[in-house]
């Protein structure tokens, strides 16, 4: 299976709320990404978390890591219209591949 | 402005004759790669150059070929395109690999380049 699988696959909410996504892993890390695509355009990253942080945030978004339960999550708060897209978090599996594995992402809608 | 160029952004071909999609960024990368998107699959890289001349290939490598002559350019060559072959296509690139490693660049990509093979 994947590396990064996040959870949940989708979900829609009303502007102004909250959202929360999740990311597992099944290896160890050095850093976590997370990235964010509009429908059909390419992949704009968000943040990236190294393996020693536990939290990190920019803006509106709050990212965390746990290293023991191999998981990282993405809070987006106060969220608008303009946050619907789908958010990817992708780390490195193998560094001995020289890529960055991305998981199968979480569709956000975000009703106004 | 910093940015990652695909060429096409649409094409529709039919099977068997060969095609090239371009790629170019303008901020002296030396990391690119290719990626795939299919449903319910997800991105998966098709090949990667760490640097001018040095290629490798990703998890998804066949019926693609690819070549870095200069820093800025990384094409990505279907030599006999399948229908197979019909998907989202994306180039990116990163100051170097030292993400990999613990670093902090991250990848910058492309608009992407949407690919039907009849």
């Amino acid at each position: 299976s994947q590396q990064g699988e996040e959870d949940p696959q989708a979900l829609s909410i009303q502007e102004g709320e909250n959202a929360t996504m999740n990311c597992s892993y099944k290896t160890s890390i050095n850093n976590l990404q997370w990235y964010r695509q509009n429908s059909g355009r390419g992949l704009v990253h968000l943040i990236l978390i190294r393996s020693n942080e536990r939290e990190k945030h920019s803006g509106r978004l709050r990212v965390t890591l746990d290293t023991s339960k191999k998981s990282s999550s993405l809070l987006i708060t106060a969220s608008r219209a303009a946050d619907t897209a789908s958010y990817f978090c992708a780390t490195v599996l193998d560094t001995g591949r020289r890529a960055l594995t991305f998981g199968s992402g979480t569709r956000l809608q975000v009703q106004p | 402005e910093a940015q990652v160029t695909q060429n096409p952004r649409y094409l529709i071909t039919v099977t068997g004759k060969k095609l090239t999609v371009t790629c170019s960024q303008n901020m002296n990368h030396e990391y690119m790669s290719w990626y795939r998107q299919d449903p319910g699959l997800g991105l998966r890289q098709i090949y990667y150059s760490m640097n001018v001349e040095v290629t490798d290939k990703g998890d998804v490598p066949e019926g693609y070929k690819v070549s870095r002559k200069e820093k800025r350019n990384f094409p990505l060559i279907l030599e006999s395109p399948s229908p197979n072959q019909t998907s989202l296509y994306f180039c990116a690139s990163s100051l170097d690999w030292a993400w990999g490693l613990g670093g902090a660049n991250v990848l910058t990509f492309g608009a992407g380049s949407r690919l039907t093979v009849l």
